[in-house]
């Protein structure tokens, strides 16, 4: 186990409405990434956050919006769901500062109907 | 932007046979990890491999990053079923420090 927890485990929800997920890194790590994967396809990135601020972001649009509290845990929100947004999401902490090893959390399984 | 290829996509062997997966990139990699993911479950650190021509072992896994660093290999002596899974490789970097995933190689192994 990597220490990294997410919750919920699986989620359900309709187009148009918000989620928000949620992700406890493994201690002593101030950077959190967020990742979606779709059913079989690799993990993609949608952002960073390291100490509070976002320290990049990949191709997704600006519906996806994040946030990390000052105990390092993160939240991913994403607004007007899509069908498309159904995937595992993934968040995996690291040490930061350039450290590369990530240790990803067990994912949550959202769903859009 | 660090875009990775994995070929074979899906590879299917009897337990005991060796499986091999290889990782390609049409730029020169500053280094290279490998994931594992079982079915249902997540991603997984193996190794990281950062200098030309680095060969790493772990018990039956080993680990190439090419000379040119802009290829790297994962071989699997005598696989086990519990070698079944998704496997990833994924550089690591950018302005970023994120990982780039490839589409990963399926393995199944038949007992």
């Amino acid at each position: 186990e990597t220490g990294v927890t997410q919750s919920p485990t699986h989620l359900i929800k309709t187009r148009g409405q918000q989620v928000t997920l949620r992700c406890s890194s493994q201690s002593g790590h101030n950077t959190v990434s967020w990742y979606q994967q779709a059913l079989g396809q690799g993990p993609q990135f949608i952002f960073q956050y390291y100490r509070e601020e976002e320290n990049g972001r990949g191709n997704f649009p600006p519906r996806f919006s994040g946030l990390q509290f000052p105990n390092y845990s993160s939240e991913l929100n994403v607004n007007a769901l899509e069908l498309d947004d159904s995937a595992l999401y993934l968040c995996a902490s690291s040490l930061g500062g350039g450290e590369e090893t990530q240790y990803f959390g067990p994912g949550t399984r959202l769903l859009v109907l | 932007g660090q875009q990775v290829m994995q070929i074979p996509q899906y590879q299917h062997v009897q337990e005991g046979e060796d499986f091999t997966t290889y990782c390609n990139s049409s730029t020169t990699l500053s280094n290279i990890q490998w994931y594992k993911q079982r079915p249902g479950g997540h991603p997984v650190f193996l190794i990281q491999l950062v200098k030309s021509g680095e060969v790493k072992k772990q018990k039956r896994l080993t680990f190439q990053f090419g000379e040119a660093k802009k290829n790297s290999s994962l071989h699997i002596t005598a696989t086990q079923t519990t070698d079944v899974g998704t496997y990833f490789c994924a550089p690591f970097g950018g302005s970023n420090y994120k990982l780039t995933f490839g589409k990963g190689t399926l393995l199944t192994v038949n007992p």
